[in-house]
């Protein structure tokens, strides 16, 4: 079936910080690959997209590139802030419009 | 503009007790509507998904189950809660044209 895993967190940077969070998937197909994330008291929220492979999705500096070789969608951003702190979650379209989400990292950076 | 409603955001039950989580989307009509559960420390799981009304879909074998009445509503519901149902519930709607997921703000349940 389909499934997405990432790292385990916390991951903990300093402020100016290169991040990789990393993601990997099974899946029938070639499905849609998402990051959503979840700040501190706010709801989840989506990050970037890819819809096929070698896609790269980008927003606030942060990019994930779809790589169909590897069933990977890392997340990377080369310099973090203290104001990305928070849950990152992996997700890829599970058929029938379902999402299917990873476990989360949750991501701690420190000034 | 689309938005999405949940309530309530806090509630403390007794284990054996019934459970009503309500979810309601304004501003669009026949969405895809999604029920996650996130537990602690274990990420973000399907519970139920509708792709209309009366449409049921189940992720997973659970003490849950979730109804559609109306277009725009959607309902999670348990006759007797367990101890292990506790969990952060969110409520999601889908916009098919650009795949986006809105969540609603969620629902701490703490089953005691």
């Amino acid at each position: 079936g389909n499934s997405v895993t990432q790292m385990e967190g916390p991951v903990t940077l300093s402020e100016e910080a290169f991040l990789t969070i990393n993601c990997t998937y099974t899946a029938t197909g070639y499905p849609s690959l998402f990051w959503y994330v979840q700040y501190p008291g706010e709801g989840l929220q989506l990050l970037l997209k890819a819809t096929k492979a070698d896609d790269k999705g980008s927003n606030k500096g942060f990019e994930a590139t779809y790589r169909k070789e590897t069933t990977s969608f890392h997340l990377e951003k080369g310099s973090v802030q203290v104001s990305d702190s928070a849950v990152y979650f992996c997700a890829l379209e599970g058929g029938y419009n379902k999402l299917i989400f990873g476990a989360g990292t949750r991501l701690a950076v420190h000034p | 503009s689309q938005t999405i409603h949940q309530w309530p955001a806090t509630l403390v039950q007794p284990v054996g007790s019934p459970l009503s989580l309500e979810c309601t989307v304004e501003g669009t009509s026949n969405p895809n509507l999604y029920w996650y559960r996130q537990a602690a420390g274990r990420g973000l799981q399907l519970l139920f998904y509708s792709v209309g009304i009366g449409q049921i879909s189940s992720e997973v074998p659970q003490n849950l189950s979730a109804s559609r009445p109306q277009d725009r509503q959607f309902i999670l519901s348990s006759k007797k809660l367990l101890l292990s149902d506790s969990g952060f519930y969110l409520c999601a709607w889908r916009d098919s044209l650009n795949e986006k997921l809105f969540f609603g703000s969620g629902t701490q349940l703490s089953v005691l």
